[in-house]
């Protein structure tokens, strides 16, 4: 069946560091690979996709690379802000399916 | 991509009442979602609302539970019936829109119900 595993938090970093949040599936098919992000209090935002292999999604300083050799969509930030402290979701919706499967969830805390 | 609001945003409940949550979405869609998060959880899927057709609920959810209504394209409630403390959770709308080329989800801001 179809699974994400990403890593378990909670990450602490500090203002500037470097982030990284890992993130593997399981799936049939050619599935697209999504990373949400949930702020503190708010519902659920798509923060970057990828629908084929070796795409890389971007959004506000983040990227993620579909990588199909390694079934990884590994999170990345080149320098994080007191503002991303959120919770990260990895998920894959799968070619004609209409399910995401979402990840536990990994929840960073930036400190200044 | 889908616009979708849901009211309420919030609520606080007394043990054994119901609320009834709404979901608009800005465009025709053939399905929608209810989702679950529970506080510090994932998201969990409780069914699949159709229109026209009962929903298909995911395993350990239950009609007589959250009764769900599809009247039209681009609306659907959930009801949590006989609330208890255990249904404090954030509930999502979400649809599928497949009209850049692929599959994707769009979700709602979701509604934050505390069960007292």
């Amino acid at each position: 069946g179809n699974s994400v595993t990403q890593m378990e938090g909670p990450v602490t970093l500090s203002e500037e560091a470097f982030l990284t949040i890992n993130c593997t599936y399981t799936a049939t098919g050619y599935p697209s690979l999504f990373w949400y992000v949930q702020y503190p209090g708010e519902g659920l935002q798509l923060l970057l996709k990828a629908t084929k292999a070796d795409d890389k999604g971007s959004n506000k300083g983040f990227e993620a690379t579909y990588r199909k050799e390694t079934t990884s969509f590994h999170l990345e930030k080149g320098s994080v802000q007191v503002s991303d402290s959120a919770v990260y979701f990895c998920a894959l919706l799968n070619t004609g399916g209409f399910k995401t499967i979402f990840g536990a969830g990994t929840r960073l805390f930036v400190k200044a | 991509s889908a616009v979708i609001s849901q009211k309420p945003s919030r609520d606080i409940c007394q043990r054994g009442t119901s609320l009834t949550i709404q979901c608009q979405v800005d465009s025709q869609v053939t399905m929608m979602f209810w989702y679950r998060q529970q506080p510090g959880q994932s998201l969990t899927l409780i069914a699949t609302a159709n229109q026209g057709s009962e929903a298909t609920y995911e395993s350990g959810f239950v009609i007589d539970k959250f009764p769900i209504s599809r009247p039209n394209l681009t609306f659907s409630t959930l009801t949590v019936s006989n609330m208890s403390p255990e249904d404090s959770s954030i509930y999502l709308c979400s649809v599928e829109d497949d009209r850049g080329g692929y599959n994707e989800q769009f979700f709602g801001p979701g509604t934050r119900l505390t069960v007292l």
